[in-house]
């Protein structure tokens, strides 16, 4: 969708550094979440955000922060405590339908951020 | 937590036949099941969604089937073209949360 924007498209690691990744919408959705995908394993969530200034752990967390200061903006930081943090990293983002039986709504995803280890 | 199995992993049919994706879960509570294209390289769309007090739902060529009971929920795709050629994703959520627990995906393989 473009309304929601990666960058960059690829990007590489040195031993020992961080790097932060870019995610963007101009949808005015309430949500965002991250994602890692590994081939073979589908996409597994590592953070999401329903509203500003606040967020939760995913499946798989460590080795990971992220920061929900605007709506429009979920960066997420790959650290150095990450050891395998080679993968392809997708961004989403829905309306947030609150808290009940049917809140669920459909996430919309990004072009996504390649990451390789130098 | 949720836990979204599917099947099979790899799908190979002749154009114009019908392309089955089964996919089964393990939380009782989860009420909301979409279905993911993703072509090589880029992002997922969303192709058909699904919720829990409707049994199927249809659209074109794609219709999608929930059995509550037995906990399962599958994709339907006839007339199969080339262009349908990806990786297909399920995944399930229970709402309270508004997050989604997905399938290993599929890749569907149509041949001309």
């Amino acid at each position: 969708d473009g309304g929601i924007t990666q960058s960059p498209k690829y990007l590489f690691r040195k031993e020992g550094q961080n790097v932060t990744l870019s995610c963007e919408q101009n949808l005015n959705h309430d949500a965002m979440y991250w994602y890692r995908q590994d081939p073979g394993q589908g996409l597994r969530l590592i953070y999401y955000s329903q509203i500003v200034n606040d967020f939760q752990k995913g499946d798989i967390a460590e080795g990971y922060s992220v920061s929900r200061e605007k709506k429009e903006s979920f960066p997420l930081t790959v650290t150095s405590a990450q050891k395998n943090p080679t993968a392809f990293y997708l961004c989403a983002s829905s309306i947030f339908g609150g808290v009940d039986s049917y809140s669920n709504q459909p996430q919309h995803f990004g072009d996504g951020t390649r990451l390789s280890i130098l | 937590g949720e836990n979204v199995e599917q099947h099979p992993s790899t799908l190979s049919v002749q154009e114009g036949d019908s392309a089955v994706i089964k996919c089964t879960y393990s939380d009782s509570a989860s009420n909301y099941f979409p279905w993911y294209k993703q072509e090589l390289g880029k992002r997922p769309q969303l192709i058909i969604d699904i919720r829990s007090n409707v049994g199927e739902k249809k659209d074109q060529r794609i219709a999608v089937t929930l059995n509550k009971t037995a906990k399962h929920f599958s994709l339907h795709i006839t007339e199969t073209q080339p262009e349908d050629s990806a990786v297909y994703f399920c995944a399930g959520g229970e709402g309270s949360q508004g997050n989604l627990t997905f399938g290993k995906g599929t890749k569907l393989s149509v041949k001309p």
